[in-house]
Formats: C-alpha cells, sequence, structure tokens
C-alpha cells in the first residue's frame, strides 16, 4: 500500500461549483498534514497546512480524521484559477521527511 | 526576493554523460531537498540535508551523489545518467528539523531527459 493515496480525477466542476478531495495515509502516527498546489509544469506550492481541528483559509477547508487515516481538501465557490493539481503530503513512517501523494486534477470549466 | 534558485532549467543527456545541477536558497534555511517527479507519481525524495554539513538518502537515492557546500547551496550529481533518470526535479528548502516541519519553498524545476 502507498503511504500516501490520492484519486487522480480529473475532477471537471463548472465555476461556482463546490468540490472536495480526500487523500489516505498509511502511517497512524503521522502528525503533519499539508496540501500543495501545482499548476502544470510548475513547482508546487503551500496551499495550507492540516490541523487537527480542521482549518479554513477563504474558500478553502482542511480536514483530518485520524481514525480513519485521510485528510480533505474542500473548495467552495470554485474559480477558473482553482484549476491546478492538488497534492496531499504527510510525514512519512520515520517522521523524519514528507511523503507526497501523486496528486489530484482539478479542472474547473465557464 | 529569490527564494530557492535552481539551474538548470533544461537539459538533454546521452546515456553515460554525467551533470550537476545547481540549487541555491537565500532564506537561511537549515534543511534542503532534492526531489523528482515522474507521471502518475508523486514527488520522491531523492537526498536531503538536514543541515550544513550533513545529508541522507530519500526513498529513491540510486544512481545520484548530492553535496551540502555550504548553507544555501545543496547540489545533485549524476554520476552515469540512464534513461530511467528522465524526470523533472525540484530543489526544496525549509526551516524544518527535530522532526518539525514547516513550509516547503520549491524551485522552479529542472526538466531533465537521457536518451
Amino acid at each position: 500500500r502507498k503511504e500516501v493515496e490520492q484519486d487522480p480525477g480529473p475532477f471537471n466542476v463548472p465555476e461556482g461549483a463546490t468540490v472536495a478531495f480526500n487523500c489516505t495515509y498509511s502511517n497512524s502516527a503521522s502528525q503533519s498534514f499539508f496540501w500543495y498546489r501545482q499548476d502544470c509544469r510548475k513547482e508546487p506550492k503551500l496551499l495550507m497546512s492540516v490541523y487537527s481541528s480542521g482549518n479554513e483559509d477563504g474558500r478553502f477547508t482542511a480536514q483530518l480524521n485520524r481514525a480513519s487515516q485521510y485528510i480533505s481538501l474542500l473548495i467552495r465557490d470554485s474559480k477558473l484559477s482553482d484549476s491546478a493539481t492538488y497534492l496531499c503530503v504527510v510525514n512519512d513512517r520515520t517522521g523524519n521527511k514528507l511523503v507526497f501523494g501523486a496528486g489530484t486534477i482539478l479542472r474547473v470549466k465557464s | 526576493n529569490a527564494g530557492v534558485t535552481q539551474t538548470p532549467k533544461f537539459q538533454v543527456l546521452k546515456t553515460g554523460q554525467s551533470m550537476t545541477l545547481q540549487c541555491a536558497q537565500d532564506m537561511n534555511h537549515n534543511s534542503m531537498y532534492w526531489y523528482r517527479q515522474d507521471p502518475g507519481m508523486g514527488l520522491r525524495l531523492i537526498y536531503y540535508s538536514a543541515s550544513e554539513g550533513t545529508t541522507d538518502k530519500g526513498e529513491v537515492p540510486n544512481g545520484y551523489n548530492v553535496s551540502r557546500l555550504n548553507k544555501r547551496e545543496f547540489s545533485l550529481r549524476l554520476e552515469s545518467a540512464a534513461p530511467s533518470q528522465t524526470s523533472v526535479y525540484f530543489c526544496a528548502s525549509s526551516e524544518a528539523g527535530g522532526g518539525r516541519f514547516e513550509k516547503l519553498f520549491f524551485g522552479s524545476g529542472t526538466q531533465l531527459s537521457v536518451l
């Protein structure tokens, strides 16, 4: 089983829609969780950290479910500019390194 | 702010050739990383350096060597390039240390093709 797994998508949604992605992780002892965004042929950039109590940043909400070992990202009122690949990132079994999921592609269409 | 600068942006090699990818950061970060990204796969860690003077293997270190020249610079060397090393390479830095993870800052990437 991969340490971090994501549905590759693509998720095709109209502008204004709400879309959610999940990411499962295998290490029950993981403590650090992040969502990164990567535009085509560009470097990844941090979208948001994921905290135990869940957190929100504008239209973006991140949640952590430790019991089921997954994190989620909810995007409300999707914009064309939200089209990108969303990468789930979790610290590995040793706790010393970060492991990236393969990413979920989001396409927002007008 | 320059952030993380890596060079070159593109490179084509023949099998067996060697090359060094350069990376420098101006944020005074302790930790630096080299990742590769292949289609359908997440970024995979090649090597990392938790602090100046130390380097450790990541998930896919075979065929690569690294040097943490000083706190700013972390280079990745391919001694004898193979087609399997065709990939996009990213350098990154962060303030992570002691099991604590902070935001990763990435360079703009190097697209490497090995023929």
